[in-house]
């Protein structure tokens, strides 16, 4: 147990809707990050808070966003749904914000789109 | 551009012989490198890691090595145990990163036959 929660662990949703993924850090972690693995695709970053604040964007499409709260959760919020949004979402936290540390990840989230 | 190139998809290896998984990347900026190991169903779990002024670090049956020059590192797995039979994910940072995001390979799989 890596000590991140997410929730939910499946979902599934059709094409055009909104959902919202759930992330709790790890203990003491004041980062989180979240990654997107498409089928047959690594793991593609898609953005990093810190202690509240955007610190770092990849990959993310206009129609997500995130933010994370004053507790340190996140939320990863995905509209406008397509088919090729299905895939698998994992959050990871870290103590740091920057400079080299591993990354733990959850059980992620498997979003269906139909 | 993948940054981060795992080019063997696969790998079988017999229980007790060495597994040996190669990982290839092209940003010089990138001077920390972890190994993940991913079951199915379950998010990554960090195995073992290496900065850039190492090239080599062992803990108990992984051994990662980095050869800079050649923009490449490796793990090594003796001796390899079916318990390890998983997808093994190599991910680089860069330190001058304003955040800490890691980029990923995409993945190896290993399975060690009894």
């Amino acid at each position: 147990d890596s000590g991140v929660t997410q929730t939910p662990k499946h979902l599934i949703t059709a094409t055009g809707q909104r959902v919202t993924l759930r992330c709790s850090p790890r203990s003491g972690d004041l980062s989180v990050y979240w990654y997107q693995q498409s089928l047959d695709q690594g793991l593609q970053f898609l953005i990093q808070y810190y202690n509240g604040d955007e610190r770092a964007k990849g990959n993310i499409l206009e129609r997500f966003s995130a933010q994370q709260f004053p507790d340190l959760h996140s939320e990863l919020n995905l509209s406008s749904l397509e088919l090729g949004d299905s895939a698998l979402y994992f959050c990871a936290s870290s103590a740091q914000g920057a400079g080299n540390t591993e990354a733990f990840f959850g059980q992620g989230t498997r979003l269906t789109v139909v | 551009d993948q940054q981060v190139k795992q080019n063997s998809p696969s790998l079988s290896v017999q229980e007790g012989r060495i597994s040996i998984l190669n990982c290839d990347y092209t940003n010089s900026m990138f001077d920390y490198f972890l190994w993940y190991k991913k079951y199915p169903a379950e998010g990554p779990t960090f195995l073992i890691s290496i900065s850039s002024i190492k090239d080599k670090n062992e803990d108990g049956r992984f051994t990662v090595f980095l050869n800079k020059s050649a923009k490449h590192l490796s793990l090594h797995i003796v001796p390899s145990q079916p318990g390890d039979s998983a997808v093994y994910f190599c991910a680089a940072s860069a330190v001058n990163n304003a955040g800490n995001m890691l980029t990923f390979g995409g993945g190896t799989r290993l399975m060690v036959k009894p």
